[in-house]
């Protein structure tokens, strides 16, 4: 079935670096795709997301770009601050019986230091 | 406005009991979906409830179960308890059966001894 493969972490970054945190997916057609943040002993929050092949999703400094030549839909920051440590998690719909549910990648920690 | 709300937030069980965990959606939602998310994975899913019926499921065994109410609220079950269902049980509301609109709870952390 449909479904995301994310980068390996943890990433350490120190405050003011340039983030990318990679994912790649496979699908049948071109599903949107998400970007879910979750912070320390917190639910998870939709941080972007991109509907169509080509469409760049942005929200609170990050970016990501749906390419459907590379099946990727990597997320990126040019400078990360202390306050954006947290699980960043890669996803997609997945169809079933008339409705959807989300599948997730296996999440990346990132850890930014002053 | 209040968004989805989780109860308890932490359990310890022992193995080959029973739990009961609850959420209850945010204002407007009429589906909840609950998910699995065990230490340094994604969440999985588990299933959907939509109008008081199981909707969908993901590839959970029978052990787990669950209900909605009238008002939308819901329990997840899971009887016989293994160590390995030891994980942070998410929940997450949205209208009309999609995943395109959720609110996630902050989970419930079950510990299984």
């Amino acid at each position: 079935g449909d479904s995301v493969t994310q980068m390996e972490g943890p990433v350490t970054l120190s405050e003011e670096a340039f983030l990318t945190i990679n994912c790649t997916y496979t699908a049948t057609g071109y599903p949107s795709l998400f970007w879910y943040v979750q912070y320390p002993g917190e639910g998870l929050q939709l941080l972007l997301k991109a509907t169509k092949a080509d469409d760049k999703g942005s929200n609170k400094g990050f970016e990501a770009t749906y390419r459907k030549e590379t099946t990727s839909f990597h997320l990126e920051k040019g400078s990360v601050q202390v306050s954006d440590s947290a699980v960043y998690f890669c996803a997609l719909p997945r169809f079933q019986t008339g409705a959807n549910n989300l599948f997730f990648g296996t999440g990346t920690r990132l850890t930014v230091i002053p | 406005d209040a968004g989805v709300t989780q109860s308890p937030t932490h359990l310890i069980k022992t193995r080959g009991q029973q739990v009961t965990l609850r959420c209850s959606p945010k204002s407007g939602h009429d589906t909840v979906s609950w998910y699995q998310q065990a230490l340094g994975q994604g969440p999985q899913f588990i299933f959907q409830y939509y109008e008081e019926e199981e909707r969908q499921r993901g590839n959970f065994p029978d052990r787990f179960s669950g209900h909605q109410f009238p008002n939308y609220s819901s329990e997840l079950n899971v009887n016989a308890l293994l160590l390995g269902d030891s994980a942070l049980y998410l929940c997450a509301s949205s209208l009309a059966r999609t995943a395109y609109g959720y609110t996630f709870g902050s989970g419930t952390r079950l510990t299984v001894v």
